[in-house]
C-alpha cells in the first residue's frame, strides 16, 4: 500500500474550518484515499473516501489534487467533539493500512 | 443498536492463559476483520474473513486463531498469552464489494496480560 504522510498534530479554533493535509505521492491509479478518525478510547470511525474527484458528505469534504499526490480533509465547522486522531489511508483492496495520523485538537 | 459489538470490553489475565474475544456484526456484511492497536497506537490488520473463509492473514503468531462460525461472527482465540499481547483489539466488518465498502469498527477490547 502507498504510504501517507500527515502532520503529527494540529490545533483549530471551535467553529472554524479544520483543514487536515495528507501527502500520498506514491499512490497508484486504482488506490482510493480514505479518511478515518479515532476519538479517544473508541473504535476508528469512517469519515469519507475518494478516488480523484472531490467528495462531500455530512461530516466533511475531501479535496484531492489533480495529480492525486496529496489531499485535504476539511471539517467545515469544527466542534469540541471533533477532537481526535485523523488517519489518511491509501487503500488497496480489503486492507486498511493505518499510519500515525494527525492529532487534531479543537480549542474552545 | 450497536453495529459491530465485541465482548469483553476489558480483559485482564495472566501470562500463559488462553482467552477469547467475541465479535458480532448486525449489518449483514460478508467480510470481517481483526485489527490490533499496540501501546504506540499503531493500528494493524491481523486477519480478514469473507463468508467464513480466511482471506487476509498478516504475520501473526500461531497462538492467535480466528474462528468464524457464520458470516455475522468472527471470534479471536489467543493461546498461551504473553505480555506483548497486551493491546486493544478491534473487530470490523464490511461488504465484499471494494472499494465502495466502508469498513465499520467495533469499540475495541482492551486486553492486559500480567
Amino acid at each position: 500500500d502507498a504510504k501517507t504522510t500527515q502532520p503529527t498534530s494540529m490545533d483549530c479554533a471551535e467553529g472554524r474550518a479544520a483543514n487536515l493535509p495528507c501527502n500520498h505521492s506514491t499512490i497508484s491509479g486504482n488506490e482510493y484515499v480514505y479518511w478515518y478518525r479515532q476519538i479517544h478510547s473508541q473504535g476508528p470511525q469512517y469519515i469519507i473516501h475518494g478516488l480523484k474527484n472531490n467528495e462531500t458528505n455530512e461530516m466533511a469534504s475531501l479535496i484531492i489534487t489533480e495529480d492525486r499526490k496529496s489531499s485535504t480533509l476539511i471539517l467545515p465547522h469544527a466542534t469540541l467533539r471533533d477532537t481526535a486522531v485523523y488517519y489518511c489511508i491509501v487503500r488497496l483492496l480489503q486492507k486498511l493500512t493505518f499510519g500515525t495520523g494527525t492529532r487534531l485538537t479543537i480549542i474552545p | 443498536d450497536t453495529a459491530v459489538s465485541q465482548t469483553p470490553k476489558y480483559l485482564v489475565t495472566q501470562m500463559g492463559n488462553d482467552k477469547s474475544i467475541k465479535c458480532e456484526q448486525n449489518l449483514g456484511h460478508d467480510t470481517m476483520y481483526w485489527y490490533k492497536q499496540d501501546s504506540k497506537k499503531f493500528l494493524k490488520i491481523m486477519f480478514s474473513y469473507n463468508n467464513k473463509e480466511l482471506i487476509i492473514n498478516e504475520t501473526v503468531p500461531n497462538r492467535f486463531s480466528p474462528k468464524s462460525p457464520d458470516k455475522a461472527h468472527l471470534n479471536l482465540h489467543i493461546n498461551s498469552l504473553e505480555l506483548g499481547d497486551s493491546a486493544v483489539y478491534f473487530c470490523a466488518s464490511s461488504q465484499e464489494s471494494y472499494p465502495e465498502n466502508t469498513i465499520y469498527f467495533g469499540e475495541g477490547s482492551w486486553l492486559t496480560v500480567v
